[in-house]
């Protein structure tokens, strides 16, 4: 049982450029979420979803696209990258009842 | 919208001493209450988590929490650490919607 896997999980981008963080989970959990994680301020949520098709912004959505076609998966693009968008990322997948499962996180660095 | 508070940034503490960190939460409604920890270069996992009934709860690893209504609190504790509880912690909050609201949270070192 993988739960929540995340890809990559370094990454070196330069201003300007764009990528796409992979997020899968098996479990047949509506709910997704992406975070990121800067020291000393907890986890901001970025965007989440509540199912496929279905996605909404969080409290630090600038900067963020997501999609959501599958209830497996949940990637997050960021389309030009900045130096405020170095941080570490977690996906997250929950059903209603139960706390939220983790992925192991990417680090991102943007320079 | 719902804000958590956790009051120490950072607690530092010998083997064996007990643990007790602070949460706060501003929201005047029904609320889910969870504890992560964080182990150095891990994802968060679940250590305990209230929703209703007796407000004291056991989690994992020796963990307790206490859920206080009347002062919006959710304050860990340990009676004993030890040097593998090293780790940072966080508190967090579900309220309306599915939605997760985190702590700033709070980096313990056990030192040996």
């Amino acid at each position: 049982n993988a739960g929540v896997t995340q890809t990559p999980k370094f990454r070196i981008l330069k201003i300007g450029q764009s990528m796409t963080l992979q997020c899968a989970q098996d479990m047949n959990h509506n709910y997704m979420y992406w975070y990121r994680q800067d020291p000393g301020m907890g986890l901001k949520l970025i965007y989440y979803s509540v199912g496929a098709g279905i996605t909404d912004k969080g409290e630090v959505p600038n900067g963020y696209n997501v999609s959501r076609s599958t209830t497996e998966d949940f990637p997050l693009r960021l389309e030009l990258a900045a130096p405020s968008q170095t941080s570490v990322y977690f996906c997250a997948s929950s059903d209603q009842t139960l706390g939220y499962t983790f992925g192991s996180g990417t680090r991102l660095t943007v320079v | 919208a719902q804000s958590v508070s956790q009051h120490n940034h950072h607690v530092i503490l010998s083997e064996a001493a007990s643990l007790e960190l602070g949460c706060n939460y501003s929201y005047g409604g029904t609320v889910n209450l969870f504890w992560y920890v964080q182990y150095p270069g891990q994802h968060l996992q679940l250590l305990l988590k209230y929703f209703s009934g007796d407000p004291l709860v056991k989690g994992i690893k020796g963990f307790e929490a206490e859920f206080i209504k009347s002062k919006f609190s959710f304050n860990l504790r340990k009676p004993s650490v030890q040097w593998s509880d090293t780790a940072e912690y966080f508190c967090a909050v579900k309220a309306a919607g599915n939605k997760l609201t985190f702590g700033g949270g709070t980096r313990v070192l056990v030192k040996p």
